[in-house]
């Protein structure tokens, strides 16, 4: 069966160090996987896109990597901030299923002082 | 402010009872989403619609029917509502191709007693 699956427990960490989440799949060929932001009580919000043939993506303090061959996605954010403290996402498109995404759970980041 | 527009924010319902959930996104984009989020269970796609005209089941259709009612706007109702619909229901919209990330409402909490 088609899994993606994020690391269930929160990840603490400090102000200013980087903080790397994890995105797993099995059993999708996906054409491009994306990475959002949910605060609680909000909807989720898109951060970053990476395509099947994009090893890495970078947006000001955000880095995505993509290895289709581990089947694996990480997201780094650097320099972390109280204010980064939330629950990232990840979700992926099968090729030919056009733009119907598929999410994780999610991880809950928390960045202390 | 430009997005995605969900409506009633919360609702509390009796087991039997029906009610229509509206979305209305003013980006112009082509494809929109119904979702529902649960704990631990992450976002399941109910229905969704690519394009103005067309309408196709998501992951967890059944006791939903959706209606895409002009390019703006994509409803979802519950006929005959029952306690296993209590959840966070979210709206998004994105364009269609799958390149583009989806834009979140800010969702409809609902509890079905």
């Amino acid at each position: 069966s088609q899994k993606i699956e994020q690391n269930s427990e929160a990840l603490n960490i400090q102000e200013g160090k980087t903080a790397t989440l994890t995105c797993n799949y099995t059993n999708y060929s996906p054409a491009y996987l994306q990475w959002y932001r949910q605060d609680p009580g909000r909807g989720p919000v898109f951060l970053l896109l990476i395509r099947e043939n994009e090893k890495e993506k970078r947006k000001e303090r955000l880095k995505v990597t993509f290895d289709t061959t581990l089947k694996q996605s990480l997201f780094h954010i650097t320099a972390s901030q109280p204010a980064d403290s939330a629950t990232y996402l990840c979700a992926l498109a099968n090729t030919g299923t056009a733009s119907k995404l598929t999410f994780g759970t999610g991880t809950r980041l928390q960045v202390t002082l | 402010n430009a997005g995605v527009t969900q409506t009633p924010k919360f609702q509390v319902l009796k087991t039997g009872q029906s009610m229509t959930l509206q979305c209305a996104q003013d980006m112009n984009h082509n494809s929109m989403y119904w979702y529902r989020q649960d704990p631990g269970m992450g976002l399941r796609l109910i229905y969704y619609s690519a394009s103005e005209g067309t309408t196709d089941k998501g992951e967890v259709p059944n006791g939903y029917n959706v209606s895409r009612l002009n390019k703006r706007e994509f409803s979802l109702r519950l006929e005959s509502a029952a306690p296993s619909q209590t959840s966070v229901y979210f709206c998004a919209s994105s364009e269609w191709g799958g390149d583009y990330g989806y834009t979140f409402g800010s969702g409809t909490r609902l509890t079905v007693v």
